[in-house]
């Protein structure tokens, strides 16, 4: 089952910061996220594997609540190059990604 | 960046001619995928494979075969193509089973139109 992506829009100008939320009817044993620019291929930003567990890359951080079956991605002090589509993956027994969530930063 | 090749990057085809989309890939990986991206959808996965003839049914199957007699290809056929087949189709491939710790890297994609 496909996990759920909210919000599915965020319009950002730059330096604010936003949040990404992503949460499944099933249990979870990780969640991956990527980033997709329009017209490109989707990029890997980071697996969490654990519950609880958070990452960071640069200005982009995640959690992972495996007991509330959820994942957050955290955008601090955006920039221009964030903009694009991200998607949260799930893994079960093979991927599910969400929707997506369309984040553009204005200058 | 993961060495994916997918091709044609662009189709166009009626309805009720096969089509076959070829990915290619340089990293000798195990695991290939095909996923077909849809607004409002996300990436839905469509068949993958683990190996050399071993290959899976995903998410949304139907109407779709694939084959792989090479590690380094991996094909998708329509065997009849219609027009809900219409999409963006993505070839990811990893070395370890989706999810295991083990990132998907992805092609760039071949849109598909079929009218």
């Amino acid at each position: 089952q496909q996990p759920v992506q909210s919000p599915q829009a965020v319009i950002l100008r730059e330096g604010e910061d936003a949040v990404i939320n992503c949460s499944s009817s099933k249990a979870l044993y990780s969640v991956h996220w990527y980033r997709q620019k329009h017209g490109e291929a989707p990029v890997f930003l980071m697996i969490l594997l654990k519950g609880g567990e958070q990452k960071g890359h640069d200005k982009i951080s995640a959690s992972f609540n495996e007991k509330k079956q959820q994942s957050s991605l955290y955008l601090t002090a955006s920039q221009l190059s964030y903009s694009g589509t991200y998607f949260c993956g799930t893994e079960l027994n093979d991927m599910r990604f969400g929707a997506g969530t369309r984040l553009t930063v204005k200058p | 960046d993961a060495g994916i090749t997918q091709s044609p990057r662009h189709k166009v085809t009626e309805t009720g001619t096969p089509v076959t989309l070829r990915c290619h890939q340089t990293e000798n990986h195990r695991y290939m995928y095909w996923y077909r991206q849809d607004p409002g959808h996300g990436l839905r996965l469509i068949h993958y494979s683990y190996g050399v003839k071993d290959t899976d049914k995903g998410e949304v199957s139907d109407g779709y075969s694939v084959s792989r007699s090479k590690t380094e290809d991996f094909l998708l056929t329509l065997e009849s193509a219609t027009s809900s087949q219409t999409s963006v189709y993505f070839c990811a491939i990893s070395p370890l089973r989706q999810g295991y710790n083990s990132p998907l890297h992805f092609g760039n994609g071949t849109r598909l139109t079929v009218t």
